[in-house]
């Protein structure tokens, strides 16, 4: 079974400065994607980024990026330029790319998240 | 689109009682899922379904019943509830291709208390 671990419960960044939370998994599996949630005060899950493992270049998304360690299995979120809107939990999360199995698979699309970070940012 | 929607947001239960969680999606997804989240735990699948007319265990099924009703609907049902299910429950929904990313939209939660 693979597992997510979020080291950091919590962190803290200034506003305009630059953070990264780490997250570390294990798994077997040699394709798989890897995900960033972004989970604010309101609770809805939001999709940072993504990550697919047989990609060797690291996602960016605007502000957001990934430094992703394959054979360390790390796979960390720098948030540059942070903001406000930026203080929220965010998980970390694994899916296997092995696509839809038989009924009963243990791959089926499902998620599996690390214990979250939860990120401040101050003024 | 109102993508995936649950009912209700919040709910008080006594130990014991029985209630089901609603959840509704309208963008044509195959696989829908039910997760629980709870303090330094993230979230933890409990029940999900691949298509309409199946499911299966997640990771902290026990204590949960799940009905498939058809391709849009996907209940979850606390027959007996105890206090550690208190927790916020999420239903989301995904496509299912082969060899695709297949992005999981999350409803807004249901915040669930047992005493």
């Amino acid at each position: 079974a693979q597992t997510v671990t979020q080291s950091q419960p919590e962190m803290s960044v200034q506003e305009a400065e630059t953070v990264t939370l780490s997250c570390t998994y294990d798994t077997s599996e040699s394709d798989y994607y890897l995900f960033w949630y972004k989970q604010p005060p309101s609770r809805q899950m939001i999709l940072v980024i993504r990550q697919e493992a047989y990609k060797q270049q690291n996602a960016t998304e605007n502000r957001f990026s990934v430094n992703f360690q394959k054979a360390a299995k790390s796979f960390s979120l720098k948030i540059s330029d942070s903001q406000l809107g930026d203080a929220a939990m965010y998980f970390c999360a694994y899916r296997s790319a092995g696509g839809p199995s038989n009924a009963g698979g243990t791959s089926y699309g499902k998620l599996t998240f690390g214990q979250g970070t939860i990120l401040t940012v101050h003024p | 689109n109102a993508g995936v929607t649950q009912t209700p947001k919040f709910q008080v239960l006594k130990t014991g009682q029985s209630m089901t969680l609603q959840c509704a999606q309208d963008m044509n997804h195959n696989s829908m899922y039910w997760y629980r989240q709870d303090p330094g735990m993230g979230l933890r699948l409990i029940y999900y379904s691949a298509s309409e007319g199946t499911t299966d265990k997640g990771e902290v099924p026990n204590g949960y019943n799940v009905s498939r009703l058809n391709k849009r609907e996907f209940s979850l049902r606390l027959e007996s509830a105890a206090p550690s299910q208190t927790s916020v429950y999420f239903c989301a929904s995904s496509k299912t291709r082969t060899g695709v990313w297949n992005e999981q939209f999350f409803g807004p939660g249901t915040r669930l208390t047992v005493l």
